[in-house]
Protein backbone atom coordinates (compact mmCIF):
# COMPACT_ATOMS: atom_id res chain seq x y z
CA UNK A 1 0.00 0.00 0.00
CA UNK A 2 0.97 3.62 -0.21
CA UNK A 3 2.19 5.33 3.12
CA UNK A 4 3.62 8.86 3.94
CA UNK A 5 4.56 9.13 7.60
CA UNK A 6 5.61 11.93 9.34
CA UNK A 7 5.79 12.52 13.05
CA UNK A 8 1.89 13.82 14.64
CA UNK A 9 3.47 16.38 16.91
CA UNK A 10 6.16 18.50 17.79
CA UNK A 11 7.75 20.92 20.09
CA UNK A 12 10.28 24.08 19.36
CA UNK A 13 10.93 27.78 20.69
CA UNK A 14 10.27 30.90 18.80
CA UNK A 15 13.94 32.11 17.46
CA UNK A 16 14.88 28.24 16.73
CA UNK A 17 15.24 25.76 13.95
CA UNK A 18 13.01 22.90 13.27
CA UNK A 19 13.00 20.06 10.95
CA UNK A 20 9.93 18.25 9.87
CA UNK A 21 10.85 14.73 8.74
CA UNK A 22 8.30 12.68 6.02
CA UNK A 23 9.18 9.03 4.86
CA UNK A 24 7.08 7.90 2.01
CA UNK A 25 6.05 4.47 0.26
CA UNK A 26 4.68 4.74 -2.68
CA UNK A 27 3.95 2.82 -6.20
CA UNK A 28 6.12 5.55 -8.10
CA UNK A 29 7.12 9.16 -7.42
CA UNK A 30 6.17 12.54 -9.56
CA UNK A 31 7.11 15.29 -6.56
CA UNK A 32 6.44 15.54 -3.14
CA UNK A 33 4.87 18.58 -1.98
CA UNK A 34 4.92 20.76 1.86
CA UNK A 35 1.64 22.79 2.63
CA UNK A 36 0.74 25.10 6.01
CA UNK A 37 -1.96 24.41 7.55
CA UNK A 38 -3.37 26.79 10.08
CA UNK A 39 -6.38 25.67 12.30
CA UNK A 40 -9.55 26.53 10.54
CA UNK A 41 -8.17 27.55 6.87
CA UNK A 42 -6.96 25.64 3.63
CA UNK A 43 -3.55 24.56 2.86
CA UNK A 44 -0.97 26.80 1.72
CA UNK A 45 1.78 25.72 -0.37
CA UNK A 46 5.23 26.01 0.56
CA UNK A 47 7.30 23.88 -1.56
CA UNK A 48 8.05 21.23 -4.64
CA UNK A 49 10.63 18.86 -4.59
CA UNK A 50 10.77 16.33 -7.53
CA UNK A 51 14.76 16.05 -7.67
CA UNK A 52 17.16 15.21 -4.91
CA UNK A 53 18.22 17.89 -3.17
CA UNK A 54 17.98 20.60 -0.83
CA UNK A 55 15.29 23.77 -1.99
CA UNK A 56 15.75 26.97 0.39
CA UNK A 57 12.76 29.67 0.09
CA UNK A 58 13.77 31.93 2.87
CA UNK A 59 12.84 30.85 6.13
CA UNK A 60 12.06 27.70 5.04
CA UNK A 61 13.62 24.70 3.10
CA UNK A 62 13.23 21.09 1.89
CA UNK A 63 15.12 18.49 0.99
CA UNK A 64 14.41 15.17 -0.57
CA UNK A 65 16.15 11.88 -1.43
CA UNK A 66 14.40 10.11 -3.86
CA UNK A 67 16.62 6.64 -2.97
CA UNK A 68 15.50 6.80 0.92
CA UNK A 69 11.67 7.69 0.32
CA UNK A 70 12.68 10.66 2.42
CA UNK A 71 12.22 14.29 2.89
CA UNK A 72 12.47 17.27 5.71
CA UNK A 73 11.00 20.37 5.87
CA UNK A 74 13.45 22.77 8.12
CA UNK A 75 12.00 26.22 9.42
CA UNK A 76 14.42 28.31 10.78
CA UNK A 77 14.33 31.67 12.44
CA UNK A 78 10.65 29.95 14.09
CA UNK A 79 8.03 33.04 14.58
CA UNK A 80 4.81 32.37 16.52
CA UNK A 81 2.71 32.77 13.56
CA UNK A 82 4.51 29.43 12.56
CA UNK A 83 2.30 27.48 14.69
CA UNK A 84 0.85 25.07 12.48
CA UNK A 85 0.25 22.01 10.76
CA UNK A 86 2.68 21.13 8.09
CA UNK A 87 1.93 18.52 5.52
CA UNK A 88 3.41 16.00 3.55
CA UNK A 89 1.71 14.59 0.09
CA UNK A 90 3.76 12.85 -2.42
CA UNK A 91 2.49 12.41 -6.48
CA UNK A 92 2.32 9.04 -7.25
CA UNK A 93 2.63 7.05 -11.13
CA UNK A 94 -1.16 8.07 -11.26
CA UNK A 95 -0.91 11.82 -10.62
CA UNK A 96 -2.41 11.03 -7.61
CA UNK A 97 -1.21 13.03 -4.38
CA UNK A 98 -1.18 10.98 -1.24
CA UNK A 99 -1.21 12.89 1.82
CA UNK A 100 0.78 12.64 5.39
CA UNK A 101 -1.59 12.59 8.34
CA UNK A 102 0.55 16.16 8.74
CA UNK A 103 2.70 17.54 11.97
CA UNK A 104 1.34 20.05 14.13
CA UNK A 105 3.93 22.24 15.07
CA UNK A 106 3.88 24.39 18.34
CA UNK A 107 5.83 27.22 18.89
CA UNK A 108 6.73 28.65 22.31
CA UNK A 109 8.15 31.98 23.42
CA UNK B 1 -0.61 33.16 -8.35
CA UNK B 2 -3.24 31.05 -8.86
CA UNK B 3 -6.42 31.98 -7.05
CA UNK B 4 -9.53 29.25 -5.99
CA UNK B 5 -11.90 30.22 -4.67
CA UNK B 6 -15.01 28.65 -2.43
CA UNK B 7 -18.58 29.89 -1.74
CA UNK B 8 -20.01 30.35 0.49
CA UNK B 9 -17.08 29.97 3.56
CA UNK B 10 -19.78 28.85 5.87
CA UNK B 11 -22.97 27.78 6.01
CA UNK B 12 -25.56 26.00 8.49
CA UNK B 13 -28.61 23.94 7.21
CA UNK B 14 -31.15 21.39 8.62
CA UNK B 15 -30.78 18.26 8.60
CA UNK B 16 -32.65 16.69 5.22
CA UNK B 17 -31.80 19.98 3.03
CA UNK B 18 -29.13 19.94 0.29
CA UNK B 19 -26.40 22.42 -0.07
CA UNK B 20 -24.18 23.41 -3.14
CA UNK B 21 -20.82 24.15 -2.64
CA UNK B 22 -18.97 26.08 -5.52
CA UNK B 23 -15.45 25.80 -6.36
CA UNK B 24 -13.98 28.67 -9.01
CA UNK B 25 -10.28 28.73 -10.33
CA UNK B 26 -10.06 32.53 -10.70
CA UNK B 27 -7.17 33.12 -13.38
CA UNK B 28 -6.46 29.66 -15.03
CA UNK B 29 -8.08 26.72 -16.04
CA UNK B 30 -8.66 24.04 -13.96
CA UNK B 31 -8.39 20.57 -16.13
CA UNK B 32 -9.20 19.17 -12.50
CA UNK B 33 -10.40 19.82 -9.50
CA UNK B 34 -10.40 17.72 -6.55
CA UNK B 35 -13.12 17.96 -3.18
CA UNK B 36 -11.80 17.05 0.15
CA UNK B 37 -13.20 17.10 3.62
CA UNK B 38 -11.48 17.16 6.89
CA UNK B 39 -13.07 16.75 10.16
CA UNK B 40 -11.23 18.79 13.39
CA UNK B 41 -8.14 17.41 14.47
CA UNK B 42 -7.35 15.22 11.12
CA UNK B 43 -5.95 15.45 8.05
CA UNK B 44 -7.56 15.79 4.42
CA UNK B 45 -9.29 13.09 3.17
CA UNK B 46 -9.92 13.12 -0.32
CA UNK B 47 -13.52 12.51 -1.74
CA UNK B 48 -13.54 12.61 -5.49
CA UNK B 49 -11.09 14.19 -8.21
CA UNK B 50 -13.23 15.59 -11.17
CA UNK B 51 -12.40 16.38 -14.89
CA UNK B 52 -13.89 19.07 -16.82
CA UNK B 53 -16.65 17.43 -18.82
CA UNK B 54 -16.19 14.30 -17.37
CA UNK B 55 -17.96 12.45 -14.21
CA UNK B 56 -16.42 12.67 -10.83
CA UNK B 57 -14.02 9.60 -9.77
CA UNK B 58 -15.23 8.71 -6.20
CA UNK B 59 -13.25 7.45 -3.49
CA UNK B 60 -13.96 4.33 -1.43
CA UNK B 61 -16.55 4.86 1.15
CA UNK B 62 -18.20 8.22 -0.54
CA UNK B 63 -20.94 8.07 -1.62
CA UNK B 64 -21.82 9.37 -5.44
CA UNK B 65 -25.33 9.46 -5.08
CA UNK B 66 -24.94 11.80 -1.76
CA UNK B 67 -22.19 14.01 -2.34
CA UNK B 68 -22.95 15.13 -5.99
CA UNK B 69 -19.85 16.45 -8.06
CA UNK B 70 -20.33 18.60 -11.14
CA UNK B 71 -17.24 19.76 -12.84
CA UNK B 72 -19.15 21.78 -16.03
CA UNK B 73 -16.27 24.00 -17.07
CA UNK B 74 -12.72 24.68 -16.65
CA UNK B 75 -13.37 27.32 -14.13
CA UNK B 76 -16.08 25.59 -11.96
CA UNK B 77 -16.58 22.46 -9.89
CA UNK B 78 -19.69 21.96 -7.92
CA UNK B 79 -20.27 20.17 -4.70
CA UNK B 80 -23.50 19.44 -3.76
CA UNK B 81 -24.54 17.56 0.14
CA UNK B 82 -27.61 15.84 -0.54
CA UNK B 83 -30.05 15.09 2.27
CA UNK B 84 -27.64 16.67 4.83
CA UNK B 85 -27.25 14.97 8.41
CA UNK B 86 -25.19 16.09 11.44
CA UNK B 87 -22.30 13.70 10.54
CA UNK B 88 -21.51 15.23 7.10
CA UNK B 89 -20.64 18.75 9.47
CA UNK B 90 -17.21 19.00 8.41
CA UNK B 91 -14.79 21.55 6.42
CA UNK B 92 -15.02 21.20 2.64
CA UNK B 93 -12.13 21.98 1.07
CA UNK B 94 -11.96 22.10 -2.69
CA UNK B 95 -8.34 22.52 -5.16
CA UNK B 96 -7.71 22.90 -8.55
CA UNK B 97 -4.87 21.54 -10.91
CA UNK B 98 -4.08 23.47 -14.31
CA UNK B 99 -3.11 21.64 -17.51
CA UNK B 100 0.25 19.94 -16.23
CA UNK B 101 0.00 16.84 -14.23
CA UNK B 102 2.76 17.93 -12.02
CA UNK B 103 1.27 21.16 -11.23
CA UNK B 104 0.45 21.79 -7.81
CA UNK B 105 -2.91 21.83 -6.69
CA UNK B 106 -4.22 25.37 -5.46
CA UNK B 107 -6.68 25.08 -2.88
CA UNK B 108 -9.60 27.31 -2.25
CA UNK B 109 -10.06 28.92 1.36
CA UNK B 110 -12.72 26.04 2.36
CA UNK B 111 -16.52 25.81 3.19
CA UNK B 112 -17.28 25.09 6.89
CA UNK B 113 -20.53 23.72 6.75
CA UNK B 114 -22.73 22.62 10.33
CA UNK B 115 -26.00 20.60 9.91
CA UNK B 116 -28.56 20.58 12.82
Amino acid sequence: GQNIDQPTEMTATEGAIVQINCTYQTSGFNGLFWYQQHAGEAPTFLSYNVLDGLEEKGRFSSFLSRSKGYSYLLLKELQMKDSASYLCAVTDSNYQLIWGAGTKLIIKP
Amino acid sequence: GAVVSQHPSRVICKSGTSVKIECRSLDFQATTMFWYRQFPKQSLMLMATSNEGSKATYEQGVEKDKFLINHASLTLSTLTVTSAHPEDSSFYICSARGEHRDYEQYFGPGTRLTVT
